[in-house]
Order: structure tokens, then C-alpha cells, then sequence
């Protein structure tokens, strides 16, 4: 069964950093693209960011680039985001997401349950 | 990078059928057919009902279906049913490596 498990979430204060940890099972980690999905309090759906199978290609909104940094540790089995300079419009749940197929980069078709990301003094 | 751009909610009576749009441009939608489409039921993780426009996942009912005209596409639900009410979302590959959602829409079965 495809488990993904996220962690890291918590308080923290404007212009703080944070690194969101998701542990992935039931699955070969290394033969899917990953995906950062976020959605604010009441709020809708935002693509965040996506990393290929290897960790050579990421992308990244426009809302977060420069700031947010996505990898994995394949190793591990473990997608991260450290998250940098958090504004309070970043505070939202942050899920991991799999691709739907080890030939696709562009769909989310396994979900986490989500790990809420407070920003605020 | 904006918000592909769909209503804020859609209605219909069992058993009818409702279409929702998601409108882009010609940057997102209009160039690519990486597009899919999210069921969200409250407080619970999205779920992928459509891929690849108009492609369906393993599992989900024939009833949801996908199409796409220029820079707009939609999903309609046929043979609405009780446990479809839910907030609906498109998402569009918007080229460098960059992802859109749209604005979501609710789904109110009557």
C-alpha cells in the first residue's frame, strides 16, 4: 500500500525557516517524480513544487522560487522542503504528492495527509 | 503564474449531469494537455479523478468525464450522484517545469 507521511509542520515566525520531511513506503521511491501541493485555511489547491525521479530537475512557483528548495534522499525513501524567508502567505497544509506513473512528471495521483505549516508572530 | 480560472460552484439534481470549466490561456491550458482534475471532499486529501485531459485513474467511475477546446477545459459529471458533492479542481502544466490550479468549484447535488 502507498504511504506517504509527512512531518515538520509546526509555528513558526515570519522570515523563519522550517524543512518539511515525507516519508514514502509501498512504493520503488526512486522511479517516481514527487510533488509539493499546498492549500491555505478555507483556501484552494497551490502547486508548490516537483522534483524528478533523481533530484536533477526541480520547479518551483513562481511564490516560492528563490525561497523554497525541494529534494530527496532516495536512500532514505524521503521527499523534503526546506522553506526559508516564510511569509504569513505561506501558511497553509503542505501535502507530498506521487506521480501516477514512474512515466509521468505531472500528475498527483497518491496523497499524503498533510502537515500544517503556521506562520505568525 | 494566475489561477486558471473556474466558477465558484455548480448544482444539479441526482441523476443529471453538470460540467465544470477551467479557462487558462494559451501559456498553460491552450499548450500543453498535461491537465487534470481533482475531487476534494472537506477536510479529506484531493483525489485525481482525470489525467492527460481526459483520461481516468483506476477506480474512478465512467461517469466522470474530461475534454478540452483551445484554452479551456472541463469536467462533467454525468449521472450525478450524492457522494459527488465535493470541491473540484484543474490543475495545467504551465510549461518550465511549473504547475497551475484553478480556482475550484463547488459541487452542490440538489
Amino acid at each position: 500500500e502507498v504511504q506517504l507521511v509527512e512531518s515538520g509542520g509546526g509555528l513558526v515566525q515570519p522570515g523563519g525557516s522550517l524543512r518539511l520531511s515525507c516519508a514514502a513506503s509501498g512504493f520503488t521511491f526512486s522511479s517516481f517524480w514527487m510533488h509539493w501541493v499546498r492549500q491555505a485555511p478555507g483556501g484552494g489547491l497551490v502547486w508548490v513544487s516537483r522534483i524528478n525521479t533523481d533530484g536533477s530537475l526541480t520547479g518551483y512557483a513562481d511564490s516560492v522560487k528563490g525561497r523554497f528548495t525541494i529534494s530527496r534522499d532516495n536512500a532514505k525513501n524521503t521527499l523534503y522542503l526546506q522553506m526559508n524567508s516564510l511569509r504569513a502567505e505561506d501558511t497553509a497544509v503542505y501535502y507530498c504528492t506521487r506521480d501516477i506513473s514512474p512515466t509521468s512528471g505531472s500528475y498527483s495521483n497518491y496523497w499524503g495527509q498533510g502537515t500544517l505549516v503556521t506562520v505568525s508572530s | 503564474q494566475s489561477a486558471l480560472t473556474q466558477p465558484r460552484s455548480v448544482s444539479g439534481s441526482p441523476g443529471q449531469s453538470v460540467t465544470i470549466s477551467c479557462t487558462g490561456t494559451s501559456s498553460d491550458v491552450g499548450a500543453y494537455n498535461y491537465v487534470s482534475w481533482y475531487q476534494q471532499h472537506p477536510g479529506k486529501a484531493p483525489k485525481l479523478m482525470i489525467f492527460d485531459v481526459s483520461k481516468r485513474p483506476s477506480g474512478v467511475p465512467d461517469r466522470f468525464s474530461g475534454s478540452k477546446s483551445g484554452n479551456t477545459v472541463s469536467l462533467t459529471i454525468s449521472g450525478l450522484q450524492a457522494e459527488d458533492e465535493a470541491d473540484y479542481y484543474c490543475c495545467s502544466y504551465a510549461g518550465s517545469h511549473r504547475f497551475v490550479f484553478g480556482t475550484g468549484t463547488k459541487v452542490t447535488v440538489l
